[in-house]
């Protein structure tokens, strides 16, 4: 069965400083994979997509950038954080056939 | 712009009442999908419902789609305590890989 795993699950981080979210799913090839933004009391905002190795599309201009160097894995990362970078990051993969997403369990970022 | 759009309630209601949240979206789409998410957890695909179809059931979930006035509704029945939660609609146009969700109805079911 299909598995995803998100980490770290919480992340506490200055102004300026770097990010690196890791994201990696197990038991399907070739998925689908998206990173989606939480902020609090809010609905989803969609960042990046992927379709495959290298290739990412960007739906939100900002600090933030994406990359997939291995087929089930796709990491979400930051030169220099934002205040406005807080929030809740959701990694998620898609089924092909039922077009269902399965989402990790998240990864709380808040930025002081 | 962000297609799917839920009626911004917060639901509180007795165990055993029925819930009722709706959905409206912009734009024609090839299926709906509820997901359900527990305070500070991933969300959980509950039930997707396609553009030809007007009614699925799954469980006590019971989802509606009136693609002329573009709007869905979930129904919980029953309701159960372990049903608190955020419930988001996702709305897929087709063929751009995306999924527009909403900004969620929480619901809190008092036992």
């Amino acid at each position: 069965s299909q598995t995803i795993h998100q980490w770290p699950a919480t992340l506490v981080q200055p102004v300026g400083s770097p990010l690196s979210l890791e994201c990696t799913v197990e038991g399907t090839s070739n998925p689908n994979l998206y990173w989606y933004r939480q902020a609090a009391g809010r609905g989803l905002q969609l960042l990046f997509y992927s379709v495959g190795i290298g290739q990412i599309s960007s739906e939100v201009p900002q600090n933030l950038s994406a990359s997939r160097p291995q087929d089930r894995q796709f990491i979400l990362s930051s030169k220099k954080l934002l205040l406005s970078d807080s929030g809740f990051y959701l990694c998620a993969w898609r089924a092909f056939y039922t077009g269902e997403l399965f989402f990790g369990e998240g990864s709380r970022l808040t930025v002081l | 712009s962000q297609q799917g759009e839920e009626d911004p309630q917060a639901l509180s209601i007795q165990e055993g009442e029925n819930a009722t949240m709706n959905c409206s979206y912009k734009t024609s789409i090839n299926n709906l999908q509820w997901y359900r998410q527990n305070s500070g957890r991933g969300l959980v695909h509950l039930i997707l419902i396609r553009s030809n179809e007007r009614e699925k059931h799954s469980g006590r979930l019971r989802v509606t789609l009136d693609t002329s006035k573009k709007s869905s509704s979930l129904l919980i029945t029953a309701s159960r305590a372990a049903d608190t939660a955020s419930y988001f609609c996702a709305t897929d146009g087709g063929g751009n890989n995306r999924l527009a969700f909403g900004k969620g109805n929480q619901v809190v079911v008092i036992p």
